[in-house]
């Protein structure tokens, strides 16, 4: 079945570790994107990238790291630079090449940061 | 400044029609999305408006004015699986989000169904 996977569900991390958010896709979208969902806010990007070894900052970038050494897979790292970690991280990832270009999301990561 | 703009919450009847509303103001256009997201769940793409009009999908229909900068998703024959969160997103094709451009989100709609 062709689809994105998010690793583990939920991700529990004392403060002032980095901790890893795995995300891999076998759709063969080109695109990939991070967001962050927290309760009341809507979807806020964090990074995105249209190519292997290529990646945008989105609207709240700071504090996170991201590759994209792979077409499939585009990991999120949230530092110990991010002031406030504790949300919910979807993964999504669109074709470029036809179509409306729809984003298809992972199932997401809940990660707690005490 | 990007703006997207739902009511926070709704309530209806199963059975019932409800429209939920989203007002945008964005720099640019190049279409807006519907997604339904249940609690703790990944977002479920619903519907596609880049042409003013109605886009019909079984029980969903979506309607956009980009005139007015107004698009609502009509739910018709409500069940309860439709409690869930309802999201409009505008793709801007400003900024460096590539030709197609990158989704805004507006904070969703959390839709009720009761007996």
């Amino acid at each position: 079945d062709g689809g994105i996977t998010q690793s583990p569900k939920y991700l529990f991390r004392k403060e002032g570790q980095n901790v890893t958010l795995s995300c891999e896709q076998n759709l063969n979208h080109d695109a990939m994107y991070w967001y962050r969902q927290d309760p009341g806010q809507g979807l806020r990007l964090i990074y995105y990238s249209q190519i292997v070894n290529d990646f945008q900052k989105g609207d709240i970038a700071e504090g996170y790291s991201v590759s994209r050494e792979k077409k499939e897979s585009f990991p999120l790292t949230v530092t110990s630079a991010q002031k406030n970690p504790t949300a919910f991280y979807l993964c999504a990832s669109s074709s470029l090449s036809g179509g409306i270009y729809e984003q298809y999301f992972g199932p997401g990561t809940r990660l707690t940061v005490t | 400044g990007q703006n997207i703009d739902q009511p926070t919450e709704m309530t209806a009847t199963e059975g019932a029609i409800v429209q939920i509303n989203c007002t945008y103001q964005t720099s640019g256009f190049n279409g807006l999305f519907w997604y339904q997201q249940h609690a703790g769940e990944a977002p479920t793409f619903l519907s596609y408006n880049v042409l003013d009009g109605l886009e019909e999908k079984g029980r969903f229909s979506s309607f956009l004015s980009r005139s007015k900068g107004y698009s609502y998703l009509l739910l018709k024959e409500l069940q309860m699986k439709d409690s869930a969160s309802y999201l409009c997103a505008v793709r801007d094709p400003g900024g460096d989000g590539g030709s197609q451009g990158n989704l805004i989100f507006g904070k969703g709609t959390k839709l009720s169904v009761k007996p």
